[in-house]
């Protein structure tokens, strides 16, 4: 049974376009996040959702717009994408606080051509 | 400016023997830092989480220490084995809401 699932895992678009991602997962988490890794590796933390109450809002250009609506789900849509926007994001989440273990999904692979 | 560094080359390492890596950070105060495991294609998977008041932390053939003075953590694999090649990422706790900076991760390839 997957706990943190996404879709699409792959997205190929043109520059420009709207797209969204999915994540749900059936942990019983209150706390869902989403990440983004570019071609140099690094994870980054975007957003995280404690049931459904946004509580991290990193530095991100306000064209990405997270939406939860409910704690099982974090969706995240992008408007107007740009080049730069290729990456994989990841969906995780995790029990509520401080110290604890994040469960991440496969990813979605978003290139732009 | 704040860092994780962790080293960018492979770690090759003989099966049976035990790999050591070494995530140092700089410009942070993480109350714990975890460690995660990422195979190509796929997300990470947490392994273990260390509290800045312990000094060593051990799951099966996994050993992690946190030297808060050093600013650095080390990963050990014991005994280990083909099935253990992957990337491992060390993650630091930014504090407050869980939130974590990674660092880029060090892969280790295990020769039979």
């Amino acid at each position: 049974d997957t706990a943190v699932s996404q879709t699409p895992k792959y997205l190929v678009t043109q520059m420009g376009n709207d797209k969204s991602i999915k994540c749900e997962q059936n942990l019983g988490h209150d706390t869902m996040y989403w990440y983004k890794q570019d071609s140099k590796k690094f994870l980054k933390i975007m957003f995280s959702y404690n049931n459904k109450e946004l509580i991290i809002n990193e530095t991100v250009p306000n064209r990405f717009s997270p939406k939860s609506p409910d704690k099982a789900h974090l969706n995240l849509h992008i408007n107007s994408l740009e080049l730069g926007d290729s990456a994989v994001y990841f969906c995780a989440s995790s029990p509520r606080g401080g110290n604890q273990p994040q469960h991440f999904g496969d990813g979605t692979r978003l290139s732009i051509l | 400016s704040q860092k994780i560094e962790q080293n960018s080359e492979a770690l090759n390492i003989q099966e049976g023997k035990t790999a050591t890596l070494t995530c140092n950070y700089t410009n942070y105060s993480p109350a714990y830092l975890q460690w995660y495991r990422q195979d190509p294609g796929r997300g990470p998977v947490f392994l273990l989480l260390i509290r800045e008041n312990e000094k060593e932390k051990r799951k099966e053939r996994l050993k992690v220490t946190f030297d808060t003075t050093l600013k650095q953590s080390l990963f050990h694999i014991t005994a280990s084995q083909p099935a253990d090649s992957a990337t491992y990422l060390c993650a630091l706790d930014l504090g407050g809401n869980n939130r974590l900076a990674f660092g880029k991760g060090n892969q280790v390839v295990v020769i039979p």
